[in-house]
Parts: C-alpha cells; structure tokens; sequence
C-alpha cells in the first residue's frame, strides 16, 4: 500500500521562528503536494512539485518555501511563522498529474504562539 | 466564489440509513471529481472517483455526476457507524495540477 510519512507529528513553534516539516513517500511518484487544513476552509494547496528540485506555488504560497531534493522527500519551511499559519498540514503523493488519486501523510499539527 | 462546495455540513443518520451527500463545482472544465473520507487526526483517503457523466458504483458506494448542472452526488447504501467521518469533494480542474477540495460534510452514523 502507497505509503506517505510526516515529521513531526505535532510541533509547537514561536512567532518568527524557522519552522521544517518534513515528508517521505515510498510510492514512487513523482507528484507530491503540501496543504493546509483549517475549520472553515477546508484543504488549500499551498506548494506542490513534480519533479525533484523543482516545485510549484499552489493557491496560498504567501509564508511558505518548499524544496524537493528527491522524489521521496518534500519539505515545508516556514522562515518567520506566524500565528496566522497555526493549522494542519498534510502531505500527499500522487502517480499523475491533476486526475490521479492523491494518497495523504497523517498530518502534522503546528501551533504558532 | 468557492469552486467547490457541499451540503449538507453535517448530518446525522441511525444505522441502516441511506447517505447523500452533495457537491456543487464551478468550473465546467473539470477532468474528475474524487471523494474523499477523513476520520478525526487522519489525512484523507480516496474512496471513490468519476469522470464521465452518469454514475457509478462500487460496493456500497454510489456517486452520480451531472456535468450540465455541474453537480456530483455520493450515495453510501446501508450506513455504518464506522462510516462517521468528513467526507471530502475534491475537484480537478482542466489546466491545472492539483485538485481543489471542498469543505467537507460531517457525517454521524448512530448505532
């Protein structure tokens, strides 16, 4: 079964601190994407890649960086959290393009204070 | 204007009960619609997908889509309680890489 792991599970940071989530598929695809999850606004593509050492800006990119320095693995970085990006963040890795099936990571709760 | 959207928010059903759950889309030039099923502290999983017009059906699960009203259906015959969990519309635009997701309908399946 298709495989997507986050690190860490849950972090708590501090305003303007330097925040890495980080993600590894064992799927061997070469899409992979980061989004928020917030109550209210459900799913948001903030970065996605795919290819390694290439990413993409989603819809919400605004605060966030991402790198890709393999297929398998995709950070998140946040340079200068802020309270304003306190929410879930998921991973996901997909074979194809805009029509494939996306298979999710468990998620990795951030709070910034 | 949200691309995707869903109703009912939430519901709640006994054991047994037919589900409907549904999503409207925006854009005309979708490629696919996927649902997805979300239980608290997980990531979502896929359960079911449809790209052409017409229905489709796997197990308990029914999905209906209508591309003229831009409307997808997801019916879940014989509920469970192990059914209680978000369901998420999830739509691919012509265009472009990625999906986008409405904010979900909360089901609760009552024994």
């Amino acid at each position: 079964e298709a495989a997507v792991t986050q690190s860490p599970r849950s972090k708590v940071a501090v305003t303007g601190g330097k925040v890495t989530l980080s993600c590894h598929q064992t799927n061997n695809h070469d899409y992979m994407y980061w989004y928020r999850q917030d109550t209210g606004h459900g799913l948001r593509l903030i970065h996605y890649s795919y290819v390694a050492d290439s990413t993409e800006k989603g819809d919400i990119p605004d605060g966030y960086k991402a790198s890709r320095p393999s297929q398998e693995n995709f950070s998140l970085i946040l340079e200068l959290a802020s309270l304003s990006q306190t929410a879930v963040y998921f991973c996901a890795s997909s074979s194809q393009g805009s029509y494939a099936e996306q298979f999710f990571g468990p998620g990795t709760r951030l709070t910034v204070l | 204007q949200e691309k995707v959207q869903q109703s009912p928010e939430s519901l709640i059903v006994p054991e047994g009960a037919m589900v409907s759950l549904n999503c409207s889309f925006s854009d005309s030039a979708s490629q696919s619609i996927w649902w997805y099923q979300q239980h608290p502290g997980k990531g979502p999983k896929a359960l079911i997908s449809i790209f052409s017009n017409g229905n489709k059906k796997e197990g308990r699960l029914t999905v209906y889509l209508n591309r003229a009203s831009l409307h997808v259906s997801l019916h879940i015959k014989d509920s469970q309680p192990s059914d209680s969990a978000v369901y998420l519309c999830a739509v691919s635009i012509t265009g472009y890489q990625n999906f986008y997701f409405g904010k979900g309908t909360s089901l609760t399946v009552i024994p």
